[in-house]
């Protein structure tokens, strides 16, 4: 497809355990973003990747939270020890260029809703 | 500690009237400021941006106002229609805080425009 795409869309787990959010971005985008919307929240952002910058994880909640990029492209997210506090849609986006480059807008993928029991 | 603030979470507005988004923000850092469009179980899309050095947008019947001096913003749409109907998102990013890629947003509006 031409735009971000994430999977699982939903994602049921119970707490305690590790889950995996995945991302494809657009083709040839180099910066990609996380963000998470809880309910009755903004988007708050929680990493990004430039290229072949370290990334900016001054987002992340807690050393529960993990992402990487593998060969600029696909990323994941990882929770560990998921918590109750962790239910959320977490959006994946990426862009042409990083934000400082060109503030340019961000594509949105469509989200994957956590649901931690 | 909202750095940005969108105190209406929701607005209802007939079709063919305008429609006034407000956003108010904290930071006299930020630079450049966005609005974002999202409709349900749909990502964020990109509708209009404004840089800090004009202090008004538009792009067909969208235009963004800045006031930095009051430190607001906002999104008017005229004429409304029901496609318009969505959660409308502030956001805000400074380019020199070396944080990129931060974009601070707002909790969003939901807009209603009834036929």
């Amino acid at each position: 497809g031409a735009g971000v795409s994430q999977s699982p869309s939903n994602k049921v787990t119970e707490k305690g355990k590790d889950v995996e959010l995945r991302c494809d971005p657009i083709s040839g985008h180099t910066a990609l973003y996380w963000y998470r919307q809880s309910l009755g929240q903004g988007l708050e952002f929680l990493i990004y990747f430039q290229g072949n910058s370290a990334p900016d994880k001054s987002g992340l909640p807690s050393d529960r939270f993990s992402a990487e990029r593998t060969g600029g492209s696909v990323s994941t997210l990882t929770i560990q020890r998921t918590q109750q506090e962790d239910s959320a849609v977490y959006l994946c986006a990426s862009s042409p260029r990083g934000w400082g480059v060109n503030t340019g807008e961000l594509f949105f993928g469509e989200g994957s809703r956590l649901t931690v029991l | 500690d909202q750095q940005v603030k969108q105190n209406s979470p929701s607005l209802s507005v007939q079709e063919g009237r305008i429609s006034i988004l407000n956003c108010d923000y904290t930071n006299s850092m930020f630079d450049y400021f966005l609005w974002y469009k999202k409709y349900p179980a749909e990502g964020p899309t990109f509708l209009i941006s404004i840089s800090s050095i004009k202090d008004k947008n538009e792009d067909g019947r969208f235009t963004v106002f800045l006031n930095k001096s009051a430190k607001h913003l906002s999104l008017h749409i005229v004429p409304s229609q029901p496609g318009d109907s969505a959660v409308y998102f502030c956001a805000a990013s400074a380019k020199e805080r070396g944080s990129q890629g931060n974009l601070i947003f707002g909790k969003g509006t939901k807009l209603s425009v009834k036929p």
